[in-house]
């Protein structure tokens, strides 16, 4: 079974740019988690999805939004780019009904400039 | 709040040792607890996860859980240069939360 695969792997933008993330859980998975990684805090929750529903927001700017798709894949997007959003952004699937059991993609490093 | 506390480490053991990883939590309804590793530059895999008091064994790895403390460890026994990396306690709190991740313990075994 493939695992959770997420584009892009790197990006580098400018303060103020937007910019969109994708995530692609594991075949048969309902439920995609995102979070935000930084040396300094840690893994940060920001939102989780279920079959195309926000379950779970965590303690982010509204610039921070995402999105599940009936194909159970998610999209999130960030405006206004700051310098503090240089981060890893992991998104982790699960199959809905454990939500300790996560299965994480590879990351995408993003880098604010 | 609900949190998660590890101590960050670095945890240093000698190939072999056992090492002893260590997390508390603060919300005492929690009912699920798991450990993930995270290798440097990657993403974490799950590796353990335990759902009642008492140890939970898996090869090298013994989760150990004691809700009274609201205490959950992890042993690596035979301890491994490829097991350095940064270990997560992962908590699954009462209600409608997220998972709650503690920052980590870094582990470093030495040949």
């Amino acid at each position: 079974k493939a695992g959770v695969t997420q584009t892009p792997r790197y990006l580098i933008k400018t303060r103020g740019q937007q910019v969109t993330l994708s995530c692609s859980p594991i075949s048969g998975h309902r439920s995609v988690s995102w979070y935000q990684q930084t040396p300094g805090q840690g893994l940060q929750f920001l939102f989780e999805y279920f079959s195309e529903t926000q379950r779970n927001k965590g303690n982010f700017p509204g610039r921070f939004s995402g999105r599940q798709f009936s194909n159970s894949r998610s999209e999130m997007n960030v405006s206004t780019l700051e310098l503090g959003d240089s981060a890893l952004y992991l998104c982790a699937s699960s199959p809905g009904t454990e939500k300790g059991t996560q299965y994480f993609g590879p990351g995408t490093r993003l880098l604010v400039l | 709040q609900k949190e998660v506390e590890q101590n960050s480490g670095p945890l240093s053991v000698p190939e072999g040792a056992i090492a002893s990883l260590n997390c508390t939590y603060s919300d005492r309804g929690s009912q699920s607890f798991f450990w993930y590793r995270q290798y440097s530059g990657k993403s974490p895999e799950l590796i353990m996860s335990i759902y009642s008091n008492g140890d939970k064994e898996d090869g090298r790895f013994t989760a150990q859980l004691n809700k009274a403390s609201q205490y959950v460890s992890l042993l690596i026994r035979d301890s491994q240069p490829s097991d350095s990396a940064t270990y997560l306690c992962a908590v699954n709190m009462l209600g409608n939360t997220p998972l709650v991740f503690g920052k980590g313990t870094r582990l470093s075994v030495i040949a």
